[in-house]
């Protein structure tokens, strides 16, 4: 069945550090892929998605591209801040049936110091 | 600006109590999900429901049974606690189409 695999936490980064969470999957045809983050406390929220090869996702800074010949959609952020301190996790879902629940990676620990 | 709410937030039971969790959506969404998640497991689905009166298993449904009566609301219920079912339970709701999935703030579930 599909699944998500993202790198194991926690990242631990000083500010200003750039940032890189590696996320993968894997899934018959061509889902759509989304960042999720859950800051302390709180539910989810979505960060970032993109539904096609090539597409680039984009939110607050935060950048991934879906790349399918690397079955691969790898978070990025060039500059990160004490408040970008959270939980973050990779998801997938099947864009052919409307209401599928999300499959999610097991999520990323990030610690940002000042 | 409700969007998903969830009640109760915290909750301590005892082995073989049971309970209900309700989550709220005003966003008119036609699908409702209910996850948990533990520690180094991600987030697993419960069980999920694609319109009102109808509800079908996810990954992990045992020791669960749901109810969608009204389309704003769909409830999680636990017969009889046991202390696996110890966790953080998130209720999401969506449209159709996209399937971007908004999450409650979470009922934070202990069974002793």
């Amino acid at each position: 069945g599909d699944s998500v695999t993202q790198m194991e936490g926690p990242v631990t980064l000083s500010e200003e550090a750039f940032l890189t969470i590696n996320c993968t999957y894997t899934a018959t045809g061509y889902p759509s892929l989304f960042w999720y983050v859950q800051y302390p406390g709180e539910g989810l929220q979505l960060l970032l998605k993109a539904t096609k090869a090539d597409d680039k996702g984009s939110n607050k800074g935060f950048e991934a591209t879906y790349r399918k010949e690397t079955t691969s959609f790898h978070l990025e952020k060039g500059s990160v801040q004490v408040s970008d301190s959270a939980v973050y996790f990779c998801a997938l879902s099947d864009q052919k049936q409307a209401g599928t629940a999300l499959i999610f990676g097991k999520g990323t620990t990030l610690s940002v110091s000042s | 600006n409700a969007g998903v709410t969830q009640t109760p937030k915290f909750r301590v039971l005892k082995t073989g109590q049971s309970m209900t969790l309700l989550c709220a959506q005003d966003m008119n969404h036609e699908y409702m999900y209910w996850y948990r998640q533990d520690p180094g497991m991600g987030l697993r689905l419960i069980h999920y429901s694609v319109g009102e009166g109808t509800t079908a298993k996810g990954e992990v449904p045992d020791g669960y049974n749901v109810s969608r009566l009204k389309k704003q609301n769909f409830l999680l219920g636990l017969e009889s606690a046991a202390p696996s079912q110890t966790s953080v339970y998130f209720c999401a709701s969506s449209s159709s189409g996209l399937n971007i999935q908004y999450f409650g703030a979470g009922t934070r579930l202990s069974v002793l």
